[in-house]
């Protein structure tokens, strides 16, 4: 079964302030995806990635940075962290190689902003 | 735009009962539609998922139905166990964006003993 962790699982920061998500897959993965969840929005996509040192925008990227620099890491920064980020931060991996294949999330990061 | 809707946004059955779930979805070029489940403070965990080939998937108690010709698919929970207690979140993909899946907003579920 695929391993997604994430770090921090939570994190309390201030507005104005830079923050990195970090996720890392022991499963050998090419596709890896952020995604947001909001209460009553379900999950957004963010940023996603098949490939190291390649970053591809999703649904919202406007206030987030992406970034692979290796097949097993993904991150996530926000470099002005604002009140509207407040949210629960997941990771995801697949191997699809143009297949259909599962997505394997991560914990989460909930992510409070002051 | 929300491309995936789901309803109701939430459902209160018996144990027993059958719950059903509904989606429907806007782009035409979607071609795989999972269901994913949630509960509290966890993450979501694929339950079952099904492609425009088939009209119907059965996996133990859960049952997707799919009208391609409609944009409709439906997820039915028989005999439903307070463990089946969650959100429900319909999803779909295309060979668009890595296959990254669009959410619908959820049905929270809640089988009452």
């Amino acid at each position: 079964e695929a391993a997604v962790t994430q770090s921090p699982r939570s994190k309390v920061a201030v507005t104005g302030g830079k923050v990195t998500l970090s996720c890392h897959q022991t499963n050998n993965h090419d596709y890896m995806y952020w995604y947001r969840q909001d209460t009553g929005h379900g999950l957004r996509l963010i940023h996603y990635s098949y490939v190291a040192d390649s970053t591809e925008k999703g649904d919202i990227p406007d206030g987030y940075k992406a970034s692979r620099p290796s097949q097993e890491n993904f991150s996530l920064i926000l470099e002005l962290a604002s009140l509207s980020q407040t949210a629960v931060y997941f990771c995801a991996s697949s191997d699809l190689g143009g297949r259909y294949a599962e997505q394997f999330f991560g914990p989460g990061t909930r992510l409070t902003v002051l | 735009q929300q491309q995936v809707r789901q309803s109701p946004q939430s459902l209160t059955v018996w144990e027993g009962e059958t719950a059903i779930l509904n989606c429907s979805y806007e782009d035409s070029t979607f071609d795989y539609f999972p269901w994913y489940w949630q509960f509290p403070r966890e993450s979501p965990a694929l339950l079952i998922a099904i492609r425009p080939v088939s009209n119907k998937k059965e996996d133990g108690r859960f049952t997707i139905f799919f009208n391609k010709r409609e944009k409709k698919l439906s997820l039915h929970i028989t005999d439903s166990q307070p463990g089946d207690s969650a959100t429900y979140f319909c999803a779909a993909s295309g060979r668009q964006g890595g296959r990254a899946l669009i959410f619908g907003t959820g049905t929270t579920v809640s089988v009452s003993p």
